[in-house]
């Protein structure tokens, strides 16, 4: 079975242009999570879609968005970049078992640098 | 607002040394999930535990989830160069929707 896969690995940009960034899931997996990593922060949750719908939301700007479609691939789009926004972005497709519990397996992420 | 401690947050040790890292919470968890995560690569899930007091090997790596499910520790017997990573410990609350994350131990096996 195919991991997650991220597209593209490497992007760079300057401040004020946006990005969006895709992610397609493990076959079979609905859910689908986005995380900021930096090296001072960790892992920074952005938000989790589940069947189209956004289920969960971290706690950055407007200026990150996302959405799913019907084959549960992902995208986030992030306007007026900052430098800032510099950072590995990771997202992680999950299994979602009876019960609610789940178990989150990320792809190797797009390294977004921002100049 | 739960919360997730690692420590050491860095550690740097010579190969075939022991060590141990942690996870803290005052938090309860449902189950706990450790992560390793090389550079430019994303975290690849070693374990989880789910239940209090459990104990799970994976070769030379020992986990452990305490008994009140609010901390996790883990042990590797016998460092090699091939540990070195940025280890990962995640939560899962009564929702496990969303996991919480603990900020990472960054390893270095020297060989």
């Amino acid at each position: 079975k195919a991991g997650v896969t991220q597209t593209p690995r490497y992007l760079i940009k300057t401040r004020g242009q946006q990005v969006t960034l895709s992610c397609s899931p493990i076959s079979g997996h609905r859910s689908v999570s986005w995380y900021q990593q930096t090296p001072g922060q960790g892992l920074q949750f952005l938000f989790e879609y589940f069947s189209e719908t956004q289920r969960n939301k971290g706690n950055f700007p407007g200026r990150f968005s996302g959405r799913q479609f019907s084959n549960s691939r992902s995208e986030m789009n992030v306007s007026t970049l900052e430098l800032g926004d510099s950072a590995l972005y990771l997202c992680a497709s999950s299994l979602v078992l009876a019960g609610g519990k789940k178990t989150q397996y990320f792809g190797p992420g797009t390294r977004l640098l921002v100049l | 607002t739960q919360l997730l401690e690692q420590s050491p947050q860095f550690l740097s040790i010579q190969e075939g040394e022991n060590l141990t890292v942690y996870c803290n919470s005052s938090s309860v968890f449902s189950s706990l999930q450790w992560y390793r995560q090389e550079p430019g690569e994303g975290p690849v899930l070693l374990v989880t535990v789910v239940t209090g007091g459990e104990v799970k090997k994976l070769k030379r790596l020992t986990f452990q989830f305490g008994d009140a499910r609010k901390d996790s520790s883990l042990h590797i017997t016998a460092a090699q160069p091939g540990d070195t990573g940025l280890y990962l410990c995640a939560g899962a609350g009564d929702s496990n929707y969303q996991l919480i994350w603990g900020a990472g131990t960054k390893l270095i096996i020297k060989p």
